[in-house]
């Protein structure tokens, strides 16, 4: 079954740089990859959803890009904010399209 | 919408007891996952279900688990007996056709 990877330490940062947070998948490459932040002591909320078929996409100051020859994901947080420290989640659908797997999560912490 | 909505906050049981938590997922939407958190083992998904119906239930760790979607607007998932092992955060999840899941702020369960 499909194992999605993130880098488990916390990703330190100063205000107003780019942070870049990284999701390694296993098996086989998924129809899409989604990001969810979560807060301490509240549930992942969705941030972004991108396609096999797509190498980029933009959110405001996020972005995605999605490697299938590297098997992954990378999540982008530009001019970064101390409101932007949180888990970062990747995510994966299984063999269920709708069986989504998750990583560890990555924390991000941005220093003022 | 309130968004999905889990109850109770928190539960602090004795081993051995019967914990119910449930779950009123956002209306409309035709998918329901039921997800453990842990610090060791992140976000694992125990059952997902579809229209009421259950689809996928491989991830209940065992029979102690069990889980109920009678109508659409509610679902419930149980331990009997449950066992310190069983200490996490419970998510409920619920998505329109298999997109973005929208998480419940979770139940944190201690099993002493």
């Amino acid at each position: 079954s499909q194992k999605i990877e993130q880098n488990s330490e916390a990703l330190n940062i100063q205000e107003g740089k780019t942070a870049t947070l990284t999701c390694n998948y296993t098996n086989y490459s998924p129809a899409y990859l989604q990001w969810y932040r979560q807060d301490p002591g509240r549930g992942p909320v969705f941030l972004l959803l991108i396609r096999e078929n797509e190498k980029e996409k933009r959110k405001e100051r996020l972005k995605v890009t999605f490697d299938t020859t590297l098997k992954q994901s990378l999540f982008h947080i530009t001019a970064s904010q101390p409101a932007d420290s949180a888990t970062y989640l990747c995510a994966s659908p299984n063999t269920g399209f709708q069986k989504l797997v998750f990583g560890t999560g990555t924390r991000l912490l941005v220093s003022p | 919408d309130a968004g999905v909505i889990q109850s109770p906050r928190h539960e602090v049981t004795e081993m051995g007891q019967e914990v119910t938590l449930r779950c009123k997922p956002i209306s409309g939407h035709d998918y329901l996952f039921w997800y453990r958190q842990t610090m060791m083992r992140g976000l694992e998904l125990l059952i997902y279900f579809n229209n009421n119906v259950p689809i996928d239930d491989s991830g209940m760790p065992e029979d102690r688990f069990s889980a109920k979607m009678p109508n659409a607007s509610f679902s419930t998932l149980k331990i009997q007996p449950s066992e310190p092992r069983d200490s996490a955060v419970y998510f409920c999840a619920s998505s329109f056709e298999g997109g973005e899941a929208f998480f419940g702020q979770g139940t944190r369960l201690t099993v002493v």
